[in-house]
């Protein structure tokens, strides 16, 4: 079974501070993707990944920065927090094209007060 | 621009009955075709695909329509159990490309 876990399942955190949630899969997959799920809007893609020290810009990548040095691992960094980027994270992984499913980890609820 | 739309936000149904979800979308090169259950404070789960060279897939209880034609595709759940109560997404990838893009969701409730 593919997993893919991220670091934290609950985040608060401070308006300013620098936030890192952390993605791991361990099915050798080429692609990891960070996305943020708000009520009424879907999930919204903020960066994914094909290969390591490779990144895209998603839909919504003001704010945000990606790293991945390995493979397995995808990092989301919120360089300034800000209330308005309190939301659920989701980390997934796929097969390299576009005929794979994505499999998901369980989400990091992230509050920034 | 929102290229993968679900008009539905929520969707109840009696158990034993059908569930239908719609989904549409706006871009012709899409190929690939997915549903996606998520229950409150999970990542979602993969639930079935189709690609574009077929109008229909089952898989149990599931069953995936696409009408490319009219850039339309829907999932059927059949019968409907309390357990089917989730956010149900469709997610949809073109074969030369890595991004996929998501639905706003519909949440369905099977009534007991």
């Amino acid at each position: 079974d593919v997993k893919v876990t991220q670091s934290s399942r609950y985040l608060v955190k401070r308006t300013g501070e620098k936030v890192f949630l952390e993605c791991v899969q361990d099915m050798d997959h080429e692609n990891m993707f960070w996305y943020r799920q708000d009520p009424g809007l879907g999930l919204r893609l903020i960066y994914f990944s094909y290969d390591v020290k490779m990144k895209e810009k998603g839909d919504i990548p003001e704010g945000y920065s990606v790293s991945r040095e390995k493979k397995e691992r995808f990092s989301l960094i919120l360089e300034s927090a800000s209330t308005n980027q309190t939301s659920m994270y989701l980390c997934a992984s796929s097969g390299a094209g576009g005929a794979y499913e994505q499999y998901f980890g369980p989400g990091t609820r992230l509050t920034v007060t | 621009d929102q290229q993968v739309k679900q008009n539905s936000p929520s969707l109840s149904v009696q158990e034993g009955r059908i569930s239908i979800l719609n989904c549409d979308y706006t871009n012709s090169m899409f190929d690939y075709f997915l549903w996606y259950k998520k229950y409150p404070a999970e990542g979602p789960t993969f639930l079935i695909s189709i690609s574009s060279i077929k109008d229909k897939n089952e898989d149990g209880r599931f069953t995936v329509f696409l009408n490319k034609s009219a850039k339309h595709l829907s999932l059927h759940i059949v019968p409907s159990q309390p357990g089917d109560s989730a956010v149900y997404f469709c997610a949809a990838n073109g074969n030369t490309g890595n991004q996929f893009y998501f639905g706003t969701g519909t949440s369905l409730t099977v009534i007991p």
